[in-house]
């Protein structure tokens, strides 16, 4: 079974200001995808970020990157220039790639992430 | 958009009772999941639907059920509630199907807060 893990429960960070959000996996699959997921305060859940494991590549979306280690089955979120709207909570998430019916994402815990004027 | 609609974002319920919780999506989605959230545990999948009348259970899905007789409907039912599933509910839709670009991607419901008292 797959397991993520999201070792920080809480983060703080001052705008302006860089900070990286850590999240490690388990898995033995070889073809899956990673993502990160923010959920504002009261808002909706929205997708973030999105790696492919095939690719070699770490995505980036504007102020948003990841790092991802394949062989260490880490899968860190870099959030650049911090900005008051991105106090949320992030939730790291694993898809195994397959079958039909196997779209299903399995989610750490979370990190609250506080950005401070 | 994609729009991911929960019929109440706040409940509140007396144990034994029988409850609906709706979740309508308007893309046109195969995949609808159910997720309960708490604070430390994350998202855990309840049930999830990738066609209409086609339901897999997720990890918890103990004292549910669900129902999808629309494809754009997904209704989670708690047949007799009781205080331990007092808990946030996320529904989401992803695309689905083979080889289609973003199949994977979940879009999620602003959430329902159930109280069990």
């Amino acid at each position: 079974a797959q397991t993520v893990t999201q070792s920080q429960p809480e983060m703080s960070v001052q705008e302006a200001e860089t900070v990286t959000l850590s999240c490690t996996y388990d898995t033995s699959e070889n073809n899956y995808y990673l993502f990160w997921y923010k959920q504002p305060p009261s808002r909706q859940m929205i997708l973030v970020i999105r790696q492919e494991a095939y690719k070699q590549q770490n995505a980036t979306e504007n102020r948003f990157s990841v790092n991802f280690q394949k062989a260490a089955k880490s899968f860190s979120l870099k959030i650049s220039d911090s900005q008051l709207g991105d106090t949320a909570m992030y939730f790291c998430a694993f898809m195994k790639q397959g079958s039909y019916n196997t779209d299903k994402l399995i989610f750490g815990t979370g990190t609250r992430l506080q950005v401070f004027p | 958009d994609v729009k991911v609609t929960q019929s109440s974002r706040y409940l509140v319920k007396r144990t034994g009772e029988k409850v609906f919780l709706e979740c309508v999506q308007d893309m046109d989605h195969e995949n609808m999941f159910w997720y309960r959230q708490d604070p430390g545990l994350g998202l855990r999948l309840i049930y999830f639907s990738y066609d209409v009348k086609m339901k897999e259970k997720g990890d918890i899905p103990e004292g549910y059920s669900v129902s999808r007789e629309k494809k754009e409907r997904f209704s989670l039912i708690l047949e007799s509630a009781s205080t331990n599933q007092t808990s946030m509910y996320l529904c989401a839709s992803s695309l689905g199907g083979w080889g289609r670009e973003g199949r994977y991607e979940q879009y999620f419901g602003p959430g329902t807060r159930l109280t069990v008292t």
